[in-house]
Formats: C-alpha cells, structure tokens, sequence
C-alpha cells in the first residue's frame, strides 16, 4: 500500500515562528497536494506540486511557501505562523496527471498560541 | 469543478445498507464523480470513482443517474468501522495545471448499533 508519512501528528508552535511541515510518500508519485481543514469549510487546497521543483498555487496560498527538492518530499513552510494558521493540515499524493486517486497522510494539528 | 451538494448528516443501522446522496447538477460531460472518506483522526481514504456507469468495488457501489445530475454511494452492509464522513467531489481529468480537487463539508454517517 502508498504510505504518506507526514513527520509529526500534533505540533505547537509560536506567533511569528517559521514553521516547516514535512510530507513523504513512497511510491514514486507524481503529484503531491498540501490541504488544510477547519471545522465547517471541509478540505481546501494551499499547493500542490506535479514534478520536483514544480508548484502551484491551490486556493488558499497566502501566508504559505512550499519546496519539492526531491521526488518523494513535499514540504510546507509557514514563513512566519499566526494563530489564524492553528489548524489540521493533510498531505496527499497521486501516482500521475492521468490518476487522480489521492492518497493521505494522516495529518499534523498544528496550534499557534 | 462543478459544485456538489450533500446532506450534513445521516445515520444507518448496522447491518443495512447506507445509501449516501450527492447532488451535482452543474456537472460537465467530462467530469468525474469521486467518493472519498475520513474517519476520525485519519486522513480522508479514496473509495470509488465514476463517470457515467454504475461502478461496484470492494468497499461500494456507486449508481450515477443518467442526467448525471446526481449520485448515491451505497455500503452495502454498513459496519461501525463506516462511521465517518463522506464527501462527494466532482472534476474533471487532470490537466496540465489544473490538478485541483476541492472537498466540501461532507456527509456525517453515523451507524446505529
């Protein structure tokens, strides 16, 4: 089975501290999505990337940056995190453009205090 | 994408069939429709995928309308592991650039003991 590994499960963090979440898959997919989800606006997309060094925005872009050094690591950067920030972030990823079957990690909660 | 419309909640008895609605009326003759779940504290899991034929997998049925207005995810044997919530989401292949997938809020199912 695809596993996305996403590095931690719950995270506290500080206003105004950068904060890096990490996402691995290991199945050699293409694609790799950053979501994040609050209660009552469902999932909703920051970045995806469909190649190494590729990204594009998703819906939601603003106050985030990611980096995709390698085929298999996905990561999101919150350049400087706000309380508005504290929520559940999933990473997701799919083996091409022409297979759109999303494959999760089981997400990171993440709190700004 | 075209925008789908789900009750908020449902629940089923154990044992019986689940029968899950989604309404999609703007959806455009190239557009998939996807089930995907999220049970508690995990990531949202693929369950089936259509275009215009009822398809069957070992998780669900999925019975698309011939206007493909709308849709019903059916488990037909519901367990208390189905207690999640299900969303409903439609799009259209992946293209170049165009590889968003948009969850909305879902459907809570709940299964009665």
């Amino acid at each position: 089975d695809v596993k996305v590994t996403q590095s931690s499960r719950y995270l506290v963090k500080r206003t105004g501290e950068k904060v890096f979440l990490e996402c691995v898959q290991d199945m050699d997919h293409e694609n790799m999505f950053w979501y994040r989800q609050d209660p009552g606006l469902g999932l909703r997309l920051i970045y995806f990337s469909y190649d190494v060094k590729m990204k594009e925005k998703g819906d939601i872009p603003e106050g985030y940056s990611v980096s995709r050094e390698k085929k298999e690591r996905f990561s999101l950067i919150l350049e400087s995190a706000s309380t508005n920030q504290t929520s559940m972030y999933l990473c997701a990823s799919s083996l091409s453009q022409h297979n759109e079957k999303l494959f999760f990690g089981s997400g990171t909660q993440l709190s700004v205090l | 994408d075209a925008k789908t419309t789900q009750p908020p909640s449902m629940d089923c008895a154990e044992g019986r069939a689940a029968n899950l609605p989604c309404n999609h009326s703007t959806i455009s003759g190239n557009e998939y429709v996807y089930w995907y779940r999220q049970i508690h504290s995990q990531g949202p899991q693929y369950i089936i995928h259509g275009l215009k034929n009822n398809e069957t997998n070992e998780m669900a049925s999925l019975i698309i309308t011939e206007d493909r207005k709308s849709s019903t995810l059916i488990l037909p044997h519901a367990t208390l592991r189905d207690t999640a919530v299900y969303y409903c989401i439609v799009r259209a292949p992946l293209n170049f650039g165009n590889e968003k997938l948009t969850f909305g809020t879902g459907t809570r199912l709940t299964i009665i003991p």
